[in-house]
């Protein structure tokens, strides 16, 4: 089976830095994904890691530690339009590329 | 590229009543469709996954009687509630995968079917 942990609520400040943590437990795993979600609408594709490391996309990173079983978002230089549901997902290992997706984290930015 | 349209976009019906849910791949062929329900404030749960041509595999706890889903082409899935009742009402999304490419990793979603059921 799957268990995918996310903190449920998080309050940052515009221009700040926050860290999204994950951690996950998978009988199989296939690559680690973030998306974003905002209210009432589909999520939308932020990074995929499947290799331990850093992936950096403009102002979003992810890391993921497979031993560790422990993936991270960060939101650098945050802005207003950035509060959102951010969403944690793992594939497995089925040829479905089958996505078990964690509880969310609703971040919430702040003037 | 990598559109995926689901449509109604929102639908209101009464209970007992039967809704049907199109999720199209509008530039790619779709060898997986996937359908996910979401309630208020809660994450995506994945209820079944289809492959084109064959029929599709539900998750655990979810009624394949009840939600029945067709996967006809490889540009559209369907799914069917039937007789709806009001604790079906939820956010519906569909996501497509394609077997090659670039971006055979990801999922693409669509933007979510939300059913009212009175």
């Amino acid at each position: 089976g799957q268990n995918i942990d996310q903190p449920t609520e998080m309050t940052a400040t515009e221009g700040a830095i926050v860290q999204i943590n994950c951690t996950y437990q998978t009988s199989g795993f296939n690559g680690l994904f973030w998306y974003q979600q905002h209210a009432g609408e589909a999520p939308t594709f932020l990074s995929y890691n499947v290799l331990d490391g850093l992936e950096e996309k403009g102002r979003f990173s992810s890391f993921l530690s497979r031993s560790k079983g422990y993936s991270y978002l960060l939101l650098k230089e945050l802005q207003m339009k950035d509060s959102a549901s951010y969403l944690c997902a793992v594939r497995d290992l089925t040829g479905a590329n089958n996505l078990f997706f964690g509880t969310g984290t609703r971040l919430t930015v702040i003037p | 590229g990598a559109v995926v349209s689901q449509h109604p976009s929102r639908v209101i019906c009464k209970s007992g009543t039967s809704v049907k849910i199109e999720c199209r791949s509008l530039d790619f062929q779709a060898t997986t469709m996937f359908w996910y329900r979401q309630f208020p404030k809660k994450s995506l749960m994945l209820m079944a996954t289809s492959n084109e041509g064959s029929k599709a595999t539900y998750e655990q706890g979810v009624e394949k009687d009840k939600f029945l889903i067709n996967h006809a082409s490889l540009t559209l899935s369907t799914l069917t509630v039937t007789s709806a009742h009001p604790e079906d009402s939820s956010f519906y999304i569909c996501s497509a995968s394609q077997l090659r490419g670039p971006r055979s990793n990801e999922q693409f979603f669509g933007p979510g079917t939300r059913l009212t059921v009175l």
